[in-house]
């Protein structure tokens, strides 16, 4: 398996742009993680789906941030419309059992 | 005024030495502990992982332990080489649907 595959691996855009992360998770993974990592805040956990349902959402910073599952290979993480603060990288994680997770090389957004 | 990102701690290691990396966990009824390894652009990447019913469990080169009292857990890296440079991170699961979290890191620079 070539593994979480993310993309794009780097996306600048303009503040107030629309920006979609999109992540295929591991076949056979039944759990699926955002996270997003900053200086200054680390590691955060946005949101997890299992089978493809969203299952705890507390992390998603703002209504402006938005995240799908539409099948099991596939989700992506919305942002809209993005500000200079959203500046991070973004994993996508997924899993077996929803602790041990795998996570992909992210996106880095700057949003300029 | 002036952002401040995470303080992380540092540890400098020579080339073959063995290292200790420490971490301390906030949950008492965590009961599964994973040790994540990021290189610089890279996504984290599993190291090692144990359950609370044990102390210590050793890897290819590492091994962790857990000290429950003091909720306390620790990776040594024994013959530390160049590659092992990294920032590694422990990350405790409370158990139910409650969410995996994460440590802030240590970032581990081997000394050639």
């Amino acid at each position: 398996d070539a593994g979480v595959i993310q993309s794009p691996r780097h996306e600048v855009t303009e503040m107030g742009q629309e920006v979609t992360l999109r992540c295929k998770p591991i076949s056979g993974h039944d759990y699926l993680f955002w996270y997003r990592q900053t200086m200054m805040r680390g590691l955060e956990l946005l949101i997890y789906f299992n089978n493809n349902v969203p299952i705890d959402d507390s992390g998603m910073p703002e209504d402006r941030f938005s995240a799908k599952m539409p099948n099991a290979s596939f989700s992506t993480l919305k942002i809209q419309p993005s500000e200079p603060r959203d500046s991070a990288v973004y994993f996508c994680a997924s899993s077996q059992d929803r602790v041990k997770a795998f996570f992909g090389q992210g996106t880095r957004l700057t949003v300029v | 005024g002036e952002s401040v990102g995470l303080h992380l701690p540092t540890l400098s290691v020579q080339e073959g030495d063995n290292s200790i990396i420490n971490c301390a966990y906030s949950n008492s009824a965590s009961d599964y502990f994973i040790w994540y390894k990021q290189e610089s652009g890279k996504g984290p990447q599993f190291i090692i992982d144990i359950r609370s019913n044990m102390d210590k469990r050793q890897g290819q080169r590492v091994t962790v332990l857990l000290n429950k009292t003091v909720k306390h857990l620790s990776l040594q890296i024994a013959a530390t080489q160049p590659g092992d440079s990294a920032v590694y991170f422990c990350a405790e699961n409370p158990g139910g649907y409650q969410k995996v979290t994460f440590g802030t890191g240590t970032k581990l620079q081997v000394i050639p």
